[in-house]
Order: structure tokens, then C-alpha cells, then sequence
């Protein structure tokens, strides 16, 4: 994998059902990867920032998780609720090198 | 965190004007960032710009495009010159926080269009 990948690219999501979406990155000279919730005019919004292998951070009714050895990230959504309908952006690098983003995942919650 | 205050929020322009974009942030930080996002694309690192020295492009952008400015440790601008209408896109500006600038931190954005 040479880029950040996610996917799906969209997602319909009936309010109360968990969810979950996929993302994928270049596994060499891994440095941090980056999960972001971008609403329309707003400052895309920080959720985790993961280094280790098998590591799983959580935040409310968010989660994610990191297998740095394979190159992927998970991040789901317990209860989706309508306040969850956002861009979700996952991204590797950081530090002095900026950032590498995917696409992102446009999550719509449907009442 | 950071607060980045970044502006202006929106604009249209004419092709063959040139727009440049602010950003200000509430504490010193060392590098600022500038990205810029296509319609249906990623976001995409423009340009690294630390106070006192040149702006560090990536592959594709170049100083005469998008010069930068970073004249102290709370403020740069990007101006995007001769637009195009492929210059259409969403501009943001970011910081970096933590002891290895791990976190990322990011303005509201500048949402380009070019006509």
C-alpha cells in the first residue's frame, strides 16, 4: 500500500446501529496514525492519535483501533446517533513530515 | 490544543487573481502546515513553513504558485496566485503539538472558488 486508503467512501446508517470503517496504510517507517471527524465549515476535530501495535483508544461511543505490522486501522461507532453524520478522515505521518490523508469515510446518520 | 484562527473563511474569485489566506494561532509554535483538499480528493500537504527560513514545498507545488509567508511564530499566509479554476479547493492551515509534533491541530479552513 503506497497510500492512505478508506473505505467505504460513503455510508448510510440507520440512528441507534453501530458501524465501523476501514483504514489503510503504507505499514513501513510508521510514525502515527491519525483519525478526524470534518464537519462542513468546521476545523477538522482531532479523535486519536495511535503509535502502537494493537493499540485501542476510545472516546464516548468511539473507538479505533492500530496493527501497525499490516497497515490497518478500524474506527467504529457504538449507537449512532445524528450528531455522528460527519467526514471521518484517517491519516499517517505526523511530526516534521506532515500528514498523508484518505479520501474519508462521509458518514450519514439517518433518523 | 491550539486555537487557529483562520481566514478568510470563504471566498469566489476571478481566474488570473491571486487570493492569500491567513492564519493565526494563539501560541508559539514551530511548524505550520498548509493543505489543500480538490473536490472528491484527500487532503493533500502543500507546504511546510517554519519561521526563518523557506517554506519546504512538496512534490507538485512550487514557490511561484503558492508562496508562503511565516513571519513570526504565530502567523503565516498562503497565497494562491494566478488562480485557475483547478484551484478551486478547500485550503487549510495546521499546527503541530506535542513533543514530536504527534498532534496535529487545524483552522476552519478557506473554501476556494474560482470562476
Amino acid at each position: 500500500i503506497l497510500n492512505v486508503e478508506q473505505s467505504p467512501q460513503s455510508l448510510h446508517v440507520q440512528e441507534g446501529d453501530s458501524t465501523n470503517f476501514t483504514c489503510s496504510f503504507p505499514s513501513s517507517n510508521f510514525y502515527a496514525l491519525h483519525w478526524y471527524r470534518w464537519e462542513t465549515a468546521k476545523s477538522p476535530e482531532a479523535l486519536f492519535v495511535m503509535t502502537l501495535n494493537g493499540d485501542e483508544k476510545k472516546k464516548g461511543r468511539i473507538s479505533a483501533t492500530l496493527n501497525t505490522k499490516e497497515g490497518y486501522s478500524y474506527l467504529y461507532i457504538k449507537g449512532s446517533q445524528p450528531e455522528d453524520s460527519a467526514t471521518y478522515l484517517c491519516a499517517s505521518g505526523g511530526g516534521a513530515d506532515g500528514l498523508t490523508f484518505g479520501k474519508g469515510t462521509h458518514l450519514i446518520i439517518q433518523p | 490544543s491550539a486555537v487557529i484562527s483562520q481566514k478568510p473563511s470563504r471566498d469566489i474569485c476571478q481566474r488570473g487573481t491571486s487570493l492569500t489566506i491567513q492564519c493565526q494561532v494563539d501560541s508559539q509554535v514551530t511548524m505550520m502546515f498548509w493543505y489543500r483538499q480538490q473536490p472528491g480528493q484527500s487532503l493533500t500537504l502543500i507546504a511546510t513553513a517554519n519561521q526563518g527560513s523557506e517554506a519546504t514545498y512538496e512534490s507538485g507545488f512550487v514557490i511561484d504558485k503558492f508562496p508562503i509567508s511565516r513571519p513570526n511564530l504565530t502567523f503565516s499566509t498562503l497565497t494562491v496566485s494566478n488562480m485557475s479554476p483547478e484551484d478551486s479547493s478547500i485550503y487549510l492551515c495546521s499546527v503541530g503539538r506535542g513533543t514530536t509534533n504527534t498532534e496535529a491541530f487545524f483552522g476552519q479552513g478557506t473554501r476556494l472558488t474560482v470562476v
